[in-house]
């Protein structure tokens, strides 16, 4: 199976709060699990990626933690901030395989 | 370094006519990838291509859509006898190797099927 599941669709947040966004995948081959933001007209922009070796990462104010037994994958994005709102999406491949799989994407709302 | 330039932004096709969507990628990227949202939805892959070679095409349907990456010049979707349903934004990306890091996304081409 190669979906990525993602949840939830959208996500309404105080500025300062934490966004959460959780995926699951099925497809024990991949090992590459990338987040992507997009903002309204524009392409998706690599935010922050994790290879199943580690369970966590941190970049400035976004993390990603990873649990490779239950096969799921979470963004978490601190101090949320009014122009952290755009689109997220999850996205999972085989590292040496050229194509991502997507999951459907969580619209965040961040309210000053 | 101009990122992946894609054009046109927007296209207007009616239904039977061909749409032709063109992409370029960063400088010093060779590998070339096609994707294809929906409204609401999230990408899903078409086709990879490296200049002159179709890599993977197993996400591109088999009827009306094909894709070329030229020695010289954009690579270039295109569908054929367009229908309503073929109304996304679609998506190239470009990365100097064949691997998914250091995927670069250009803005997209919206087409919409009237």
């Amino acid at each position: 199976q190669q979906q990525v599941k993602q949840s939830p669709q959208s996500l309404i947040v105080q500025k300062g709060g934490i966004s959460i966004i959780n995926c699951a995948y099925e497809n024990t081959a991949f090992d590459y699990f990338p987040w992507y933001q997009q903002f309204p007209g524009k392409g998706p922009a690599l935010l922050i990626a994790i290879r199943p070796d580690v369970s966590e990462k941190k970049e400035g104010r976004f993390t990603i933690s990873f649990n490779k037994s239950a096969k799921q994958f979470s963004l978490h994005i601190m101090d949320s901030q009014p122009g952290d709102s755009a689109t997220y999406f999850c996205a999972a491949s085989k590292a040496a395989g050229n194509k991502l799989t997507f999951g459907g994407g969580t619209r965040v709302l961040v309210k000053p | 370094n101009a990122g992946v330039m894609q054009n046109p932004r927007h296209l207007v096709r009616r239904r039977g006519q061909e749409a032709r969507l063109r992409c370029s990628p960063m400088k010093g990227h060779s590998h070339v990838y096609w994707y294809r949202q929906l409204p609401e939805e999230g990408l899903k892959f078409m086709v990879y291509l490296q200049k002159e070679n179709i890599i993977d095409e197993s996400g591109m349907p088999k009827e009306r859509f094909s894709a070329e990456f030229p020695k010289e010049g954009p690579s270039i979707l295109r569908i054929q006898q367009v229908v309503r349903g073929d109304s996304a934004a679609y998506f190239c990306a470009s990365s100097p190797t064949g691997v998914n890091y250091g995927y670069t996304f250009g803005s997209g081409t919206r087409l919409t099927v009237v």
